[in-house]
């Protein structure tokens, strides 16, 4: 699965959009991007995924670049509940060798500040 | 309701004496894994299982086993814990690859201490 970089931690006003950028500038025609995030000890949770059209749903949108090197998640009202670490995973959806599936790098730590 | 279930979610053991943490999902998922989390390191894979009877390796299985009798369920079994062991543990599930909906579910965590 192609590396990803993720910025350490961003803060974001209450109520503003929050924009979490990920850049992964190795990827593969095949691997798509998967957004995850994590609130403190609690189990990983899904919030999209696309391949390299922009992708919205009831949680989050995901801008892809045209040129798939790069991605913004964007949680357009942010509340106090989003904050946690996000994670910026690329993989592919189809292969016939290696099925680990997800591999969580460091992320980037969310505070939404009151 | 759809989810991973973890038992026990906290548990405090000592060295050497075997343990066993539960994962079931109601979900039908082929593929189910193990990960461990620990700070500084991330989540990390421990085994994964592409279906029934079917496992293989994550990135550090050492000191630990799986066993995959059944769809839904997926024990982690520590035959003899070490203190390098204490972690917080998840277990996750998803269709297999191929399939339209591949996000995985996690469950809620273990933390293992083991003294």
């Amino acid at each position: 699965d192609a590396k990803t970089t993720q910025p350490t931690s961003m803060d974001c006003a209450e109520g503003r959009a929050a924009n979490l950028p990920c850049n992964h500038s190795t990827i593969s025609g095949n691997e798509y991007v998967y957004w995850y995030r994590q609130i403190h000890s609690q189990g990983p949770q899904y919030i999209i995924h696309g391949l390299k059209n922009n992708e919205t749903n009831e949680m989050a949108s995901l801008i892809i670049t045209e040129d798939r090197k790069s991605s913004t998640l964007i949680l357009p009202h942010a509340t106090l509940r989003d904050t946690a670490v996000y994670y910026c995973i690329v993989r592919v959806l189809i292969s016939s060798g290696s099925a680990r599936q997800l591999t969580f790098g460091s992320g980037t730590q969310l505070t939404v500040l009151p | 309701e759809a989810q991973v279930t973890q038992n026990p979610r906290y548990l405090i053991t000592v060295t050497g004496k075997k343990l066993t943490v539960t994962c079931s999902q109601n979900m039908n998922h082929e593929y189910m894994s193990w990960y461990r989390q620990d700070p500084g390191l991330g989540l990390r894979q421990i085994y994964y299982s592409m279906n029934v009877e079917v496992t293989d390796k994550g990135d550090v299985p050492e000191g630990y086993k799986v066993s995959r009798k059944e769809k839904r369920n997926f024990p982690l079994i520590l035959e003899s814990p070490s203190p390098n062991q204490t972690s917080l543990y998840f277990c996750a599930s998803s269709f297999s690859q191929g399939a339209a909906n591949t996000e995985a579910f996690f469950g809620q965590g273990t933390r293992l201490t083991v003294v």
